[in-house]
């Protein structure tokens, strides 16, 4: 079974400019989920999906940060612009959807913000 | 509200020595409890569960966890440690309506030859 796809594995921009993240989760996961996992720290949900529909979005800096998941399969997280404070490890995970599910986690993107 | 406490950053063993991880949580009800383990540079990989049926859990590599609701902890233990379980581990308590995860800060496990 192939697991959660993310692309690219690392991204190195300066301050101000725009960056988006894809992922591509477990086939037939309807739950979707973004984390940023700041170095020293524990990952923090900053989007979660149900198929093309956003469940929980409250810890998502909405000024800066957006996220989609057209069609419910593939997601696309962006940042603009991005900060200082960004740079940061980017997981994506996803699970079936139902209650006390496990969460699988994708390999991360890298992001550096100069 | 859940939310999950980590009581040791770094911990230090020895190769074929016990591994001890704690973990307590807080939670509104009776909660998910996951264990979960990144090595550097790869995806956070499931260790084991716990979901109110056994509280003592068996997981892959060896690694077990106790629930105990009374302590409302979850501790990770593995009888002997391997060079290969360097590695970062994270605690997790599930929001059981939502599917919701809140990670624990992450305890580093460094094992020494």
């Amino acid at each position: 079974e192939a697991g959660v796809a993310q692309s690219p594995r690392y991204k190195i921009i300066e301050k101000r400019q725009s960056v988006a993240f894809w992922c591509n989760p477990i086939s037939g996961h309807a739950t979707l989920y973004w984390y940023q996992q700041i170095l020293g720290q524990g990952p923090k949900l900053l989007i979660q999906f149900q198929n093309n529909g956003v469940v929980d979005d409250s810890q998502l800096p909405k000024d800066r940060f957006s996220a989609e998941r057209l069609k419910g399969v593939d997601s696309t997280l962006k940042i603009q612009p991005a900060k200082l404070e960004d740079s940061a490890v980017y997981l994506c995970a996803s699970s079936l959807g139902q209650a006390l599910d496990t969460q699988y986690f994708g390999p991360g993107t890298r992001l550096t913000v100069l | 509200a859940q939310s999950v406490t980590q009581l040791d950053s770094h911990v230090s063993v020895s190769e074929g020595t016990p591994v001890l991880l704690r973990c307590n949580y807080s939670s509104s009800y009776s909660p998910s409890l996951f264990w979960y383990v990144q090595h550097p540079n790869k995806g956070l990989q499931l260790l084991l569960k716990y979901t109110s049926a056994a509280t003592l859990v068996k997981g892959i590599n060896g690694f077990e966890a106790e629930f105990k609701k009374s302590e409302t902890s979850f501790h990770l233990t593995k009888p002997s440690a391997h060079m290969s379980d360097a590695a970062e581990y994270f605690c997790v308590v599930s929001d059981n309506n939502f599917n919701k995860f809140y990670f624990g800060s992450g305890t580093k496990l460094n094992v020494k030859p």
